[in-house]
């Protein structure tokens, strides 16, 4: 399987956006960028995917860049809640729908 | 609502002692998994299901068996858990499994597990 590469912990104010990277070098066509988060204490929780094109949805933005090798998480105004694990994960291939997690990035974010 | 209910959230078992945890999904996803997180570590994929279908992670240890005797349920058995087994154990779904690429799991909010 691909494997993804992330910062160990980020920081941030609560309401400035955050923007949290993820290298897939070895992404091959058919895999699918997907972003988990997992607050403390609880399970992960899906955040977004993608699998070319920039994505949005209610919770982030995933911005893919244009050789597929580099993505971004973009969360428009960070809260207190946001502060959680954020994974970065690439399915497809021979995972089929399996997630393979890497050990993410710790956001946290101050008040 | 909760769509995937882990019970229960807490577990205390001894150590040796046959201990079992039980996943139900109202989400009717034929595809249900089973992780393994350690302390400080990511989630790790111990089996899963598409439907009746059993797949083991090359990995897991014999020590771990499962069962999902109908679409909603899936347990976890832990034949003779260790020390090393104390973790949180967490169930999730997802609709399909080649599908699954493009379309979400959702977790149970897991099972801690203490061996005493």
């Amino acid at each position: 399987d691909a494997k993804t590469t992330q910062p160990n912990s980020m920081e941030s104010n609560e309401e400035e956006p955050v923007h949290l990277p993820c290298n897939h070098s070895t992404i091959s066509g058919t895999d699918y960028i997907h972003w988990y988060r997992q607050l403390p204490s609880q399970g992960p929780e899906y955040v977004i995917h993608g699998l070319t094109s920039n994505v949005n949805n209610r919770m982030a933005s995933l911005a893919i860049a244009e050789d597929r090798k580099s993505s971004t998480l973009i969360l428009h105004r960070a809260t207190l809640r946001d502060a959680a694990v954020y994974y970065c994960i690439l399915v497809g291939g021979t995972s089929y729908g399996k997630l393979t997690f890497g050990q993410g990035t710790i956001l946290t974010v101050h008040p | 609502d909760a769509m995937v209910i882990q019970n229960p959230r807490y577990q205390v078992t001894q150590f040796g002692k046959p201990v079992t945890l039980s996943c139900s999904q109202t989400l009717n996803h034929n595809v249900m998994y089973w992780y393994q997180q350690k302390s400080s570590q990511a989630p790790k994929l111990l089996f899963h299901y598409y439907d009746k279908d059993f797949n083991n992670e090359a990995d897991t240890p014999d020590n771990f068996q499962s069962r999902r005797p109908n679409t909603s349920f899936c347990f976890l058995d832990i034949r003779s858990p260790g020390l090393g087994d104390a973790a949180m154990y967490l169930c999730a779904t997802s609709r399909d499994l080649r599908g699954a690429m493009n379309t979400e799991a959702f977790f149970g909010q897991g099972t801690r597990l203490t061996v005493v």
